[in-house]
Formats: structure tokens, sequence, C-alpha cells
């Protein structure tokens, strides 16, 4: 069956450093993968997307790869700020109907 | 522009009554999704709809039918609730970009 795997547990990191986030998955062949940023008691929200054509996307602090060999995906986040502590949700598209698989979310506490 | 609305925010049920989720978007997407989340694990999709007058089951439609009532409402119906049922619920609809666009969530808690 199709798997997606984040890291369960919680990221800790200093201000100023970069975050990495990984995103697996098994059983699958995506046309697209995205990542989402999850507030507590709030909806998902879109940050970006990579398509299966494409190895790096960026968007301003934010740069997502995308190894289809590996089946992987890094979501980094540069220059962390406290404001980015959240879930960080993978997830993958399968380019029909545009259902999206998602990973169970690794969060991310950023420490001034 | 509101974007992803639903109602209600909270709502606790007793098991075997029934109640419909409300959504509705305002951008005008063809496709609307219904998800459920639950703790340790990643959204689930319950139903979609590819566009008005289409619906299509998703990984966990059991226990649950859905409505397009036109482009901008999608609602969700638990007909006898079960404390199986307990999670959050999301709404989304999806532009053309393939951006999923979610609403604020239904708290549900089924007794």
């Amino acid at each position: 069956s199709q798997k997606i795997e984040q890291n369960s547990e919680a990221l800790n990191i200093q201000e100023g450093k970069t975050a990495t986030l990984t995103c697996n998955y098994t059983n699958y062949s995506p046309a697209y993968l995205q990542w989402y940023r999850q507030d507590p008691g709030r909806g998902p929200v879109f940050l970006l997307l990579i398509r299966e054509n494409e190895k790096e996307k960026r968007k301003e602090r934010l740069k997502v790869t995308f190894d289809t060999t590996l089946k992987q995906s890094l979501f980094h986040i540069t220059a962390s700020q406290p404001a980015d502590s959240a879930t960080y949700l993978c997830a993958l598209g399968d380019g029909g109907y545009n259902k999206l698989i998602f990973g169970a979310g690794t969060r991310l506490a950023v420490h001034p | 522009n509101a974007g992803v609305t639903q109602t209600p925010k909270f709502q606790v049920l007793k098991t075997g009554q029934s109640m419909t989720l409300q959504c509705a978007q305002d951008m005008n997407h063809n496709s609307m999704y219904w998800y459920r989340q639950d703790p340790g694990m990643g959204l689930r999709l319950i139903y979609y709809s590819a566009s008005e007058g289409t619906t299509d089951k998703g990984e966990v439609p059991n226990g649950y039918n859905v409505s397009r009532l036109n482009k901008r409402e999608f609602s969700l119906r638990l007909e006898s609730a079960a404390p199986s049922q307990t999670s959050v619920y999301f709404c989304a609809s999806r532009d053309s970009t393939d951006t999923q666009y979610f609403g604020p969530g239904t708290r549900l808690t089924v007794l």
C-alpha cells in the first residue's frame, strides 16, 4: 500500500539556522509533491509545489527538492525564525483528479 | 473574499445522532474535498467532487455521505455518528495550479 513517512519526532533548532524536513514515500509514483504548513487549531496552508520533472524549487526562504529515484523530498527553511514554528505536511498528488495523500507531518520548533 | 468557510466550528454528538457539516468556497473552484485529521495521522480523504454534480469516494468513505449542492457548496453528512468518527474535519477546494485551499476545520466529538 502507499505510504508516506515524515519524521514523527519534533525538530528543534536555533533561530537563524536552516531547518531541513524529510518526506519519504513508497509504492507510489506521484505527479507532484506539495508542502503545507499547519498551525495549531487551523487548516493547512499551501507553501510549495514541485512536479515530478523538477529537481528543486525555491520561494523566498523556502527550498524543496524532489528525488523520484530515492522517493524523497527535502524541505528547507533558511534563516529560520520563531514564527516558522508549526507542523509541516508533505502531500503527494496523483495528477488525475488531484487527490492528495498526506504524511502525518513534522513539528518544527525554532528557539530564540 | 472569504476563501473556504466551514460550519460549525465545534460539535458534540451522541452515538447514533446525525449531522451535516457545511462547506462553501468563493473562489470559483471546480474541485472540492473533505478530509479528516486524527492525532498522529495524516489528513485522510473522505470524499471529493471533481466538478459540480459529481462526487467520488476517497480513502475512508464509510459512514459518510456528501452532496455537491452547487459549485460553491459541498456538504458532508454523518447519518448515524459513531465514536470512531470523532475527529477534525477539513474541507478544501483546488485551483488550476493544483493548490488546495483549506477551511478552518470542524472539531467533532461523538460520545
